[in-house]
């Protein structure tokens, strides 16, 4: 089992729906969680951090954490056609800059206007 | 804001070649990342370092050496360039959890 997974897609919705990702994990150790977001031929661009469980909200998105069920979410609401990017989840074991990250393989969303 | 700035956006370059991939950071941090992403393999990562003229091999070091000679610039070197090492590079820093990206360098290999 991967120690990370996450749904690749394609995902594709209309402008101004809501968007749920989703990304399981296997290790219990994580205990940070990050959302990216990659524009095509760009870099990730971190979006969200949340540490252990619960949720985070940050204007039109929403992070969640689900530790008993090593499961993270990222939803957006009222989708825009400038969302259409790939979104990766990230996670680390622990806090400090030693720890690499853990990534999964990334969504392909598009919003269509 | 953080700045993380790779020397080259594109590059092409011949099978056997020496490549050398910039990285560049403002934030004065220790931990200095490069991985490459390819489709359906998400991203890998290749070497990291967490000091000056210190390195770790990452997950596939093979083909790939690293130099930091400077706390501010971490090199990817690809000794001799082979087509399957195409592929798009991303040097990242990594602050107290988050990593921070710069804007990659798409590498071809002909």
């Amino acid at each position: 089992q991967k120690e990370v997974e996450q749904d690749p897609g394609p995902l594709s919705v209309p402008e101004g729906a809501i968007v749920s990702l989703n990304c399981t994990y296997s290790n219990s150790a994580f205990q940070y969680f990050m959302w990216y977001r990659q524009y095509s031929r760009k870099g990730p661009e971190l979006l969200m951090y949340t540490y252990s469980s619960g949720n985070k909200e940050d204007g039109r998105f929403t992070a969640q954490v689900d530790k008993s069920s090593k499961y993270i979410s990222l939803f957006i609401r009222d989708s825009q056609p400038s969302d259409s990017a790939t979104y990766l989840c990230a996670m680390s074991r622990s806090g400090g800059s030693n720890y690499k990250l853990t990534f999964g393989k990334g969504t392909l969303l598009t919003v269509n206007p | 804001d953080v700045k993380v700035t790779q020397s080259s956006r594109y590059l092409v370059k011949r099978t056997g070649e020496k490549v050398f991939l910039e990285c560049v950071q403002d934030m004065d941090h220790e931990n200095m990342f490069w991985y490459r992403q390819d489709p359906g393999l998400g991203l890998r990562l290749i070497y990291f370092s967490y000091d000056v003229k210190m390195k770790e091999k990452g997950d596939i070091p093979e083909g790939y050496s690293v130099s930091r000679e400077k706390k501010e610039r971490f090199s990817l070197i690809l000794e001799s360039a082979s087509t399957n090492q195409t592929s798009m590079y991303l040097c990242a820093i990594q602050g107290n959890t988050e990593a921070f990206f710069g804007q990659g360098t798409r590498l071809t290999v002909v």
